[in-house]
């Protein structure tokens, strides 16, 4: 079974450019998370897919930060523009349903750099 | 006060020693605790999970809760030069799915 992927692997940018991640769940799994790193601090909640719709955009730093899930499959973050604080790297994540016992798989991460 | 805390690395170990990382976390309301490994520039991985109270043993591996004093810790026996990477405690509240994570702890086993 394939595990979550991601794409790219890797992004260097300047400000003020525009940059989409993309991450492909692992199959059936309703849920699909993003998270995220910067430098020296711990792995952040970003927000949370139920199939198609956001369930939880609470960790959303910005308005310049926008994630879709059309038709329920993969998922995409789009960062526009892009700002110096918005380096990191940007793990998705996925589960089944139940909430009881939600354990997450990772995504190797996109590691983005803007320069 | 952060919401997950990790005892601060880097440990080193002998090779066929025990491991032993702990974690602490400031909400009561948490329900489910997870362990992962991540191998530089990998994916996090997740190694344990664990809900309930008491112990938990996988392999070489070995969770134990104490939700009364809001701890989890993780023992790696027989630690191998494999085992070397950083261990991430993530924790979630209950009908809360996003995970919230420690700052994690570097393991190097000395062969």
């Amino acid at each position: 079974e394939a595990g979550v992927t991601q794409f790219p692997s890797h992004s260097v940018i300047e400000k003020g450019q525009t940059v989409t991640l993309r991450c492909d769940p692992i199959s059936g799994h309703d849920n699909l998370y993003w998270y995220r790193r910067v430098m020296g601090k711990e792995i952040k909640f970003l927000l949370h897919f139920v199939k198609e719709s956001k369930q939880d955009e609470s960790g959303m730093p910005n308005n310049r930060f926008l994630a879709e899930r059309t038709g329920g499959t993969y998922s995409t973050l789009k960062v526009q523009p892009a700002e110096l604080e918005d380096s990191g790297v940007y793990f998705c994540a996925s589960s089944q349903e139940e909430i009881a016992y939600n354990e997450q798989f990772f995504g190797p991460g996109t590691r983005l750099t803007v320069l | 006060q952060k919401e997950v805390e990790q005892n601060s690395g880097p440990l080193s170990v002998p090779e066929g020693a025990i491991a032993s990382l702990n974690c602490t976390y400031s909400d009561r309301v948490s329900q489910s605790f997870f362990w992962y490994r991540q191998y530089s520039g990998k994916s996090p991985e997740l190694i344990m999970s664990i809900y309930s109270n008491g112990d938990k043993e996988d392999g070489r591996f070995t969770a134990q809760l104490n939700k009364a004093s809001q701890y989890v810790s993780l023992l790696i026996r027989d630690s191998q030069p494999s085992d070397s990477a950083t261990y991430l405690c993530a924790v979630n509240r209950f009908r809360d799915y996003k995970l919230s994570f420690g700052a994690g702890t570097t393991v190097t086993v000395r062969a």
